[in-house]
């Protein structure tokens, strides 16, 4: 089941917050965070593990509320290289599973 | 450690024809992925495989797409009697399940079908 995304769009000035927000249905195994950039191949940025375990970029925070089936992906203090579209991918079930996406959220960051 | 390969880089095909693409993984990954994208679109996943096996496939995916991991090593993702609407950026992936299935993307297979 496809995970989904909110907000669709956002664009920040440098040095704004942002906070991206991924849910799912189903009783999730780990959630994960990639960076795509026009052009290139999605880039891991962090994973969340049922569990508690973390494993990702220093500067990137997360979090993942298992009960809730809910993830957000916080950027603080944004740079323009920030910019890009973020996914959650989300593995199910109690173990390492397929990891499916959901539609993307677009960061814009302007001087 | 020379990242996740993939070939050709991009294909033009006319409707009709079958085209194949191939995915060489980082050499210590067991998991591999195959996805496609398009403009705009998250990922969509197609199949996976540990080693040899392939453990599932989108339901969502026709019979025209087939995909092998030989040996557990390169993959090959086939698409018999393409169609305009198989036009897509095709995405590889690769993890070791090393604590976490992190997945490393390789730069794509761009599809046109005229």
């Amino acid at each position: 089941q496809q995970p989904v995304q909110s907000p669709q769009a956002v664009i920040l000035r440098e040095g704004e917050d942002a906070v991206i927000n991924c849910s799912s249905s189903k009783a999730l195994y780990s959630v994960h965070w990639y960076r795509q950039k026009h052009g290139e191949a999605p880039v891991f940025l962090m994973i969340l593990l049922k569990g508690g375990e973390q494993k990702g970029h220093e500067k990137i925070s997360a979090s993942f509320n298992e009960k809730k089936q809910q993830s957000s992906l916080y950027l603080t203090a944004s740079q323009l290289s920030y910019s890009g579209t973020y996914f959650c991918g989300t593995e199910e079930g109690t173990s390492y599973d397929k990891v499916i996406f959901g539609p993307g959220t677009s960061l814009s960051v302007i001087p | 450690d020379t990242g996740v390969s993939q070939d050709p880089r991009h294909k033009i095909t006319k409707r009709g024809q079958n085209v194949t693409f191939r995915c060489d993984p980082i050499s210590e990954h067991n998991r591999l992925y195959w996805y496609r994208q398009t403009l705009g679109q998250g990922p969509e996943f197609l199949t996976y495989f540990q080693n040899e096996a392939q453990l599932e496939k989108s339901r969502l995916l026709s019979d025209r797409f087939s995909a092998e991991r030989p040996k557990g090593s390169f993959s090959t993702l086939e698409i018999q009697r393409t169609e305009q609407g198989d036009s897509a950026m095709y995405l590889c992936a690769s993890s070791d399940l090393n604590g976490a299935n992190v997945l490393t993307f390789g730069a794509g297979s761009r599809l046109t079908v005229l």
